[in-house]
């Protein structure tokens, strides 16, 4: 079946610097790959759209000069949490999915602590 | 806008028992419906999928039916098993421009089964 890989799983930084968490599918090419943010007991919150070759759609609210997300290829989506913070700290998850198909494979997500 | 609505929880049941947890929605034309699960730390997993009216989804004993009438789409398991331990988020998906299928998700029942 589908399978995506995001990584790292975890992943402690300090304030003031950037992390990269990687999305890739493994085993088929996602056209369209979703972030989300779960804070602790809570639901999943739609982050961003992104589309590969062209920029992200991002939800309201969502800063996106403060999480770039790059789609440069069919098999990888990138999330870059830049100059983090303390409230940035929460699990990260991304999913991919293909054009005008309702099936979506979620990565296993990534633990960010900023310290 | 769409939306989905699942009983809070925690629910706690002893192995063995009858679970039920219901969601309802609330969206215009013809959503597909899912359950998805989500084991402690990781990322989730579809459990389930519905894509029209009177469709029932099943999978490791778990089912639902789509229940346009209602607008529900109801999680049960006749006997549940300390491995079934987790979140379960109902969720909905339709069309959301260029094709994309964007998942709206309900905030997650956490269950618990005690041996």
């Amino acid at each position: 079946g589908a399978v995506v890989s995001q990584h790292p799983s975890w992943v402690i930084c300090k304030s003031g610097t950037s992390v990269k968490i990687e999305c890739r599918s493994l085993d088929f090419q996602a056209t369209t790959m979703f972030w989300y943010r779960q804070f602790p007991k809570q639901s999943l919150m739609l982050m961003a759209t992104s589309n590969e070759g062209s920029k992200a759609t991002y939800e309201q609210g969502v800063e996106k000069d403060k999480f770039l997300i790059n789609h440069a290829s069919l098999t990888l989506s990138t999330l870059t949490v830049t100059s983090a913070h303390p409230e940035d700290s929460s699990f990260y998850i991304c999913s991919a999915t293909i054009l005008g198909h309702y099936g979506y494979t979620f990565g296993s997500g990534t633990r960010l602590t900023v310290v | 806008g769409d939306s989905v609505t699942q009983m809070e929880g925690p629910v706690t049941l002893s192995e063995e028992a009858f679970l039920t947890i219901n969601c309802t929605y609330t969206a215009t034309g013809y959503p597909s419906l899912f359950w998805y699960v989500q084991y402690p730390g990781e990322g989730l997993q579809l459990l389930l999928k519905a894509t029209k009216a009177d469709d029932k989804g099943s999978n490791k004993g778990f089912e639902a039916t789509y229940r346009k009438e209602t607008t529900s789409f109801h999680l049960e398991k006749g006997s549940v098993q300390v491995s079934d331990s987790a979140v379960y988020f109902c969720a909905l998906s339709k069309p959301s421009g260029g094709s994309n299928y964007k998942l709206t998700f309900g905030k997650g029942t956490l269950l618990t089964v005690n041996p």
